[in-house]
């Protein structure tokens, strides 16, 4: 079965540091990978994903992704963060045949 | 296209009332998913349909839950009795197809039974 670990359920940083929200997965098969972003009150949005080809994946607001097979990872970063960054990040995996698992979630807090 | 429109917004009901949520997917749109988030076990898939079928709804936590979807454009969850752990918000979601395809959610309804 699918799974996602995300690593650190809260994550703080610096308005103009790096951000790095971590995530692990588990895939039997080819997975097809996922980070969706929650801001309070609302559903959860796409940021990007990955399902073939480029490794490196960029998504809107200036984050990306990189599928690293050997380390079963999907880290998100952005090299500067934003205060308007602030909200919760999910990662998920699905494949072609089974319905999509999300993680835990890691919410991300912005100091001025 | 509007999104995926979920009502009410929010619901506050007692004990042991029934409660019936609602969702619109996407026009177009083949698979209708419901999710339940909570702080202590946050997100997690309730059901999802294709083309109107249930496909799985090993996530249904009990009988007191039950989901429809009459036709492409409309889906409820009801949950009858209602009891006070099943306060949480509700996510319905929509995609073109499963895999590679987005998921799109809508705004939740946030549910507080007393």
């Amino acid at each position: 079965a699918q799974s996602v670990t995300q690593l650190g359920s809260h994550v703080s940083v610096s308005e103009g540091a790096l951000v790095l929200l971590r995530c692990n997965y588990s895939s039997s098969v080819p997975p097809y990978l996922f980070w969706y972003v929650q801001y309070p009150n609302q559903g959860l949005q796409l940021l990007l994903k990955y399902t073939t080809g480029a490794t490196l994946v960029k998504g809107i607001n200036g984050f990306e992704a990189e599928f690293k097979k050997s380390e079963t990872s999907f880290h998100l970063t952005k090299p500067s963060a934003h205060m308007s960054d602030a909200a919760e990040y999910f990662c998920a995996v699905s494949d072609l045949k089974n319905d999509m698992r999300f993680g835990a979630g890691t919410r991300l807090t912005v100091k001025p | 296209d509007a999104g995926v429109i979920q009502s009410p917004r929010h619901e506050v009901t007692e004990m042991g009332q029934e409660v019936t949520l609602r969702c619109k997917p996407i026009s177009g749109h083949d698979y209708l998913f419901w999710y339940r988030q909570t702080m202590m076990r946050g997100l997690e898939l309730l059901i999802y349909f294709n083309n109107n079928v249930p496909i799985d709804d090993s996530g249904m936590p009990e009988d007191r839950f039950s989901a429809k979807m009459p036709n492409a454009s409309f889906s409820t969850l009801k949950i009858q009795p209602s009891e006070p752990r099943d306060s949480a918000v509700y996510f319905c979601a929509s995609s073109l197809g499963q895999g590679t395809d987005t998921q799109y959610f809508g705004p939740g309804t946030r549910l507080t039974v007393l």
